[in-house]
């Protein structure tokens, strides 16, 4: 069954701690993408990587880092700078646009990160 | 600067009426519009979508309909269930610019009242 791994679904970090947060994939999609939710702001974009060893910071990249290493997978790193860090992450990954008629994203099932 | 948008952060509609979820959108260039649910503490799912060379794209209980020239669509339930309440996302596409992310609205929650 293809589809969207994101893990752990919670996850607890002290302050002035980095915390990495896995996504992978095994829909051979190209592009990535991280969000926040923080409630009533809907979903914020962090980063997002269209290609292999190629990402672009998002609307809210600060205290945030990536890596795409592997086409399956795109980590994100939440920093001891990003000052509210507390939120519910999602990963989302999708084709190229003019490989699908259907196109869209297809997200996991999220990371709650809480700081304690 | 929003570029979709989602006016009522909330609707509530008794079970079996039609619930109508709106969203606008600023830029003319978006061709390719989507609504996602949401529950809580899951990752949002496609709903239905539909291309700007439509106005109208029905799947079951759900309707998209998409006004061009007042930068409009909404999405009709009909009949409403429990089961739908959720937080539901509009979203958009446009394919230049070199960048075919989605826009994403801020949500509306729907709750449906047995």
């Amino acid at each position: 069954d293809g589809g969207i791994t994101q893990s752990p679904k919670y996850l607890f970090r002290k302050e002035g701690q980095n915390v990495t947060l896995s996504c992978e994939q095994n829909l051979n999609h190209d592009a990535m993408y991280w969000y926040r939710q923080d409630p009533g702001q809907g979903l914020r974009l962090i980063y997002y990587s269209q290609i292999v060893n190629d990402f672009q910071k998002g609307d809210i990249a600060e205290g945030y880092s990536v890596s795409r290493e592997k086409k399956e997978s795109f980590p994100l790193t939440v920093t001891s700078a990003q000052k509210n860090p507390t939120a519910f992450y999602l990963c989302a990954s999708s084709t190229q646009r003019e490989d699908s008629l259907n196109y869209g994203y297809t997200f996991g099932s999220g990371t709650r990160l809480t700081v304690v | 600067d929003q570029q979709v948008k989602q006016n009522s952060p909330s609707l509530s509609v008794q079970e079996g009426r039609i619930s109508i979820l709106n969203c606008d959108y600023t830029n003319s260039m978006f061709d390719y519009f989507l609504w996602y649910k949401k529950y809580p503490a899951e990752g949002p799912t496609f709903l239905i979508s539909i291309s700007s060379i439509k106005d109208k794209n029905e799947d079951g209980r759900f309707t998209v309909f998409l006004n061009k020239s007042a930068k409009h669509l909404s999405l009709h339930i009909v009949p409403s269930q429990p089961g739908d309440s959720a937080v539901y996302f509009c979203a958009a596409s446009s394919t230049q610019g070199g960048s075919e992310k989605l826009v994403f609205g801020k949500g509306t929650k729907l709750t449906v009242n047995p």
